[in-house]
């Protein structure tokens, strides 16, 4: 199962641009985390963000939650050409239940 | 800490023959893991979730007698793809969520199933 849409499908940006990326989920969540995977490989986590936050930073990472619209966002800003990969948003509904993977984002920076 | 070690990375086998993959947790006792199948280009989808010492519980759709999930101890889980055929080729990601902290899950780094 999967919980939503995630948009962009593909994003294709310069070195030095800010990528926005957009993930929406269907039902009630206790944690929103994003991830990141290169071509092939595993997953990593990049953060998270509590069911009852708004926004959270981490280096050049933002995220926003938006419970009302059940969406989140994730903003990469001064992007690198090491940041071309798939991410993905992930909820889980409740402590220790499996996470719900959105359907992904892939990004590409050119430099 | 809160790693899971998988294995193999990578499997080739023969249509009809069985692959078994092994996701062990190394410094935590992992009481529930969570068997995830991507395709290329798609998203993470889950298979199903084992609990130690009970019977998995399947996704819907996801065959249970194709998929077989051992998880006899705390910390190892196993996938065993029966009767493999070309079209079960894809990446097999294990989970699993760790304690003391509710919300934190590690994954084991794949295994890339190509069936000829």
């Amino acid at each position: 199962s999967q919980q939503g849409e995630e948009d962009p499908q593909a994003l294709s940006i310069q070195e030095g641009e800010n990528a926005t990326m957009n993930c929406s989920y269907k039902t009630s969540i206790n944690n929103l985390q994003w991830y990141r995977q290169n071509s092939g490989r595993g997953l990593v986590h990049l953060i998270l963000i509590r069911s009852n936050e708004r926004e959270k930073h981490s280096g050049r990472l933002r995220v926003t939650l938006d419970t009302s619209k059940k969406s989140s966002s994730l903003l990469i800003t001064a992007s690198r050409a090491a940041d071309t990969a798939s991410y993905f948003c992930a909820t889980d509904g409740q402590a220790g239940t499996a996470l719900i993977f959105g359907k992904g984002t892939t990004l590409s920076v050119s430099s | 800490g809160a790693v899971v070690s998988q294995h193999p990375s990578r499997v080739i086998c023969k249509s009809g023959t069985s692959v078994k993959i092994e996701c062990r947790s190394l410094d935590f006792q992992a009481t529930t893991m969570f068997w995830y199948r991507q395709f290329p280009k798609q998203s993470l989808m889950l298979m199903a979730t084992s609990n130690e010492g009970s019977k998995a519980t399947y996704e819907q759709g996801v065959e249970k007698d194709k998929f077989l999930i051992n998880h006899a101890s705390l910390t190892l889980s196993t996938l065993t793809v029966t009767s493999a055929h070309p079209e079960d080729s894809s990446f097999y990601i294990c989970s699993a969520a760790y304690g003391g902290r509710l919300d934190g899950y590690t994954f084991g780094s794949g295994t890339r199933l190509t069936v000829v």
